[in-house]
């Protein structure tokens, strides 16, 4: 079993819409849990981080953490055709200081359609 | 990309040579990373380093070698080239204290022909 999994759609939905995006890890260690949002040919860049469990909100994204279940979410509502996007779930022990190796989700292929 | 520069962005090159790629920063961060991209597979660590001269190694780190001699470089290098090496490969920084600060830069597709 990998330590993080993220089914990778794709997954399209119409503009407007809320989008779920969802994934599972096994590794209890996990402290850290990241959003990243990457655009075709550019690098992923951060959208949201939440530490331990709970909600963080953001504009129209939401992220939720479940530490018992270990499962993490991220919500985006009124969803735009800019939000066509690869996202990606990432993790990260703590205790590293500013040293954060993540491990990542496969990312989910996300199209909202105009 | 603020703060990370990838170098070269896109390169071809052949089986069996030696292949090096360049993160460069201009943040002062302590910590660099490299990543390599493959579908299927997501994001996997290859190499890291915490400081000049010091790095360990990822989840992937068969078949690279990384150096660091100064703070704002960190170079990886491909001892010699399999097609398996083929991959979009990012650096990230992080240094600030924070998430926030964890930085990727718009990698280099490589590619082993």
């Amino acid at each position: 079993q990998k330590e993080v999994e993220q089914d990778p759609g794709p997954l399209s939905v119409p503009e407007g819409a809320i989008v779920s995006l969802n994934c599972t890890y096994s590794n209890s260690a996990f402290q850290y849990f990241m959003w990243y949002r990457q655009y075709s040919r550019k690098g992923p860049e951060l959208l949201m981080y939440t530490y331990s469990s709970g909600n963080k909100e953001d504009g129209r994204f939401t992220a939720q953490v479940d530490k018992s279940s270990k499962y993490i979410s991220l919500f985006i509502r009124d969803s735009q055709p800019s939000d066509s996007a690869t996202y990606l779930c990432a993790m990260a022990r703590g205790g590293g200081g500013s040293n954060y190796k993540l491990t990542f989700g496969k990312g989910t292929l996300l199209t909202v359609n105009p | 990309d603020a703060g990370i520069t990838q170098s070269p962005r896109h390169k071809v090159t052949e089986t069996g040579t030696p292949v090096t790629l360049r993160c460069h920063q201009t943040e002062n961060h302590r910590y660099m990373y490299w990543y390599r991209q493959d579908p299927g597979h997501g994001l996997r660590l290859i190499h890291y380093s915490y400081g000049v001269k010091d790095t360990d190694k990822g989840e992937v780190s068969d078949g690279y070698s990384v150096s660091r001699s100064k703070t704002e470089d960190f170079l990886l290098t491909l001892e010699s080239a399999t097609s398996s090496q083929t991959s979009v490969y990012f650096c990230a920084i992080s240094g600030s204290g924070t998430l926030d600060g964890y930085t990727f830069g718009s990698g280099t597709r490589l590619t082993v022909v």
